[in-house]
């Protein structure tokens, strides 16, 4: 079974400067996808960025950036140049490759809060 | 609205009591997931359609717990004799046979 882990439950940025959410996981899949997800509050949850593990480089998305260690089992997500609007609760998933059951194994998430 | 849709946005019912929850997918959509998410915790996976055909179910899903896609479009959750611990959000997702998932935003059970 695969498990991830979201060791900051919260964390808090100002405006414009750069934040880093951790995530690590643990799997013997050798092909999968990993994920960052990203709950407004109220909201539906949407996805910012994704990584393919068979992929060496690093997935980015505008201001959203990952560091993908796949021997450390790790996926960072950097955040720059904050905005109020990234404010929000922030999952890290983890997606098996498979013919069926592209289920998501979510961490416990978390809250960041960009300040003005 | 071409999102994942669901119904209602919130519930509050009485222990002991049948609720059924209502999504509609992205249209085309094939595949339908069913997540629970409760306080301060990431969602966790209860069952999986593709088509019309549920395909796989967590354990978390007791017997209490029956969800069904029939003709392949929308699904609908239904939970009988609701425990307190059922108080939670339950998220609906589609996705088109790839890798990404979209998701609805949810209906929030309250069971008192």
């Amino acid at each position: 079974a695969q498990t991830v882990t979201q060791s900051q439950p919260e964390m808090s940025v100002q405006e414009a400067e750069t934040v880093t959410l951790s995530c690590t996981y643990d799997t013997s899949e050798s092909n999968y996808y990993l994920f960052w997800y990203k709950q407004p509050p109220s909201r539906q949850m949407i996805l910012v960025i994704r990584q393919e593990a068979y992929k060496q480089q690093n997935a980015t998305e505008n201001r959203f950036s990952v560091n993908f260690q796949k021997a450390a089992k790790s996926f960072s997500l950097k955040i720059s140049d904050s905005q109020l609007g990234d404010t929000a609760m922030y999952f890290c998933a983890f997606m098996k490759r498979g013919e069926y059951g592209n289920k998501l194994v979510f961490g416990a998430g978390t809250i960041l809060r960009v300040k003005s | 609205d071409t999102g994942v849709s669901q119904d209602p946005r919130h519930k509050i019912t009485k222990r002991g009591q049948n609720v059924t929850f209502r999504c509609d997918p992205i249209s085309e959509h094939n595949r339908l997931y069913w997540y629970r998410q409760t306080l301060g915790q990431g969602p966790e996976f209860l069952t999986y359609f593709q088509n019309e055909a549920q395909l796989e179910k967590s354990r978390l899903l007791s017997d209490r717990f029956s969800a069904e896609r029939p003709k392949g479009s929308f699904s609908t959750l239904e939970i009988q004799r609701t425990e307190q611990g059922d108080s939670a959000m339950y998220l609906c997702a589609s996705s088109l046979g790839g890798p990404v998932a979209f998701f609805g935003q949810g209906t929030r059970l309250t069971v008192v």
